[in-house]
């Protein structure tokens, strides 16, 4: 079955503690997105990817991280510098000009 | 700048009634629209999407859209709604930049609730 995974479905974050989402497609998309959804706000974008070993800042980067070393993976790294980490995190792939998510991240702080 | 605007954060319809949820951009060109839903705890879901042609298209779930160009609206509409509709939907617009950057815009979203 093609598809987008994101694991885990909820992640809990300590006080100065890093984290790290994980996001991984099958559907042979070269192009994978980042984004942030809070509530009554939409989604916002974090990072994109338009191809393997290359990456860019979205709208809201400061305070995360990431990495594509395969074509199949995105990770993103909540950093200690994002002081309100607390949101629904969607990881997305795209196909020409659609794009397509996964079922999100729950990220809480504790 | 572009800017999607979805004027109505929650719709309350009895089931079984039609539904019309409005969106509206702002967007130099013809740009690339689309229609998400989202169930709670979950992804988002495409609709349906409109790239050029034809100015109604039609979508998954029995959903259609119609691209009017002179009042810059993609609103999403539906003859007969479910109770499984509920849900919160998101209109989105698309553009595509310089290097193949394609980059999509989200409105805020409407919340709909469906009474039986």
């Amino acid at each position: 079955d093609g598809g987008i995974t994101q694991s885990p479905k909820y992640l809990f974050r300590k006080e100065g503690q890093n984290v790290t989402l994980s996001c991984e497609q099958n559907l042979n998309h070269d192009a994978m997105y980042w984004y942030r959804q809070d509530p009554g706000q939409g989604l916002r974008l974090i990072y994109y990817s338009q191809i393997v070993n290359d990456f860019q800042k979205g709208d809201i980067a400061e305070g995360y991280s990431v990495s594509r070393e395969k074509k199949e993976s995105f990770p993103l790294t909540v950093t200690s510098a994002q002081k309100n980490p607390t949101a629904f995190y969607l990881c997305a792939s795209r196909d020409l000009e659609t794009q397509y998510f996964g079922p999100g991240t729950r990220l809480l702080v504790l | 700048a572009q800017s999607v605007t979805q004027p109505d954060i929650h719709i309350t319809v009895s089931e079984g009634a039609s539904l019309e949820l409005r969106c509206n951009y702002s967007y130099g060109a013809t740009p690339y629209l689309f229609w998400y839903v989202q169930s709670p705890g979950q992804g988002l879901q495409l609709l349906l999407k409109y790239f050029s042609g034809d100015t109604l298209v039609q979508g998954i779930k029995g959903f259609e859209a119609e691209f009017k160009r002179s009042q810059s609206s993609f609103n999403l509409r539906k003859p007969s709604v479910h109770w499984s509709d509920a849900a919160e939907y998101f209109c989105a617009v698309g553009r595509r930049f310089s290097g193949g950057y394609n980059k999509l815009i989200f409105g805020a979203g409407t919340r709909l609730a469906v009474h039986p």
